[in-house]
């Protein structure tokens, strides 16, 4: 079945520095990628996404391109801040079905 | 912003006991996701509904965990009798049906400890 896999956390960083969280993805066919982000004590939230190969998702300075020949979608900030401490989720759907996560990569940036 | 709500945002029980957790998906959105999160084992989909029918639950312990519909404005996920492992963080989410591009919006979850 479909799958997702990302880097093991947790990542910390200090402010300013450049941030990739690393995501691979197996699925049949040809899924939408998506990025979540849950912040301490909240739900998860649609951080981006991308439906084809080659589009790029971005939002609030993160960027993540869709990979089809390495079926990958890494997650890129150029400049992380304190307020981007969060656990950050990988996804793919196919079709009509249920999103499917991969395990969180916790992110820590200290000042 | 439309949100998705979740009661109650705690619940603390005792082992034994009946725990209703409650979802009021966003209006419009057809379909309805249950999702457990622990340490361990991440996000796990116990269950979801499109048009308030049960597609799949095989995510669920069937012995003690139920989910339901009752109408378009509420989903419930029930656990009877609780255990000490299902405490977790138990997330309702609600997309529409528009296929593979939309993804979700997430409730703020419900905070579960059986002691």
């Amino acid at each position: 079945g479909d799958s997702v896999t990302q880097m093991e956390g947790p990542v910390t960083l200090s402010e300013e520095a450049f941030l990739t969280i690393n995501c691979t993805y197996t699925a049949t066919g040809y899924p939408s990628l998506f990025w979540y982000v849950q912040y301490p004590g909240e739900g998860l939230q649609l951080l981006l996404k991308a439906t084809k190969a080659d589009d790029k998702g971005s939002n609030k300075g993160f960027e993540a391109t869709y990979r089809k020949e390495t079926t990958s979608f890494h997650l890129e900030k150029g400049s992380v801040q304190v307020s981007d401490s969060a656990v950050y989720f990988c996804a793919l759907r196919s079709g009509n079905t249920p999103l499917v996560f991969g395990k969180g990569t916790r992110l820590s940036v200290i000042a | 912003d439309a949100r998705v709500t979740q009661t109650p945002r705690h619940k603390v029980t005792e082992m034994g006991q009946e725990v209703t957790m409650r979802c009021q998906p966003i209006l419009g959105h057809n379909t309805v996701f249950w999702y457990r999160q622990t340490m361990m084992q991440g996000l796990e989909l116990l269950a979801y509904f499109r048009n308030r029918a049960p597609l799949d639950d095989s995510g669920m312990p069937k012995d003690r965990f139920s989910a339901e519909m009752p109408d378009a404005t509420l989903a419930t996920l029930k656990i009877q009798p609780s255990e000490p492992r299902d405490s977790a963080v138990y997330f309702c989410a609600s997309g529409s049906n528009g296929g593979a591009n939309y993804g979700y919006t997430f409730g703020s979850g419900t905070r579960l400890t059986v002691v």
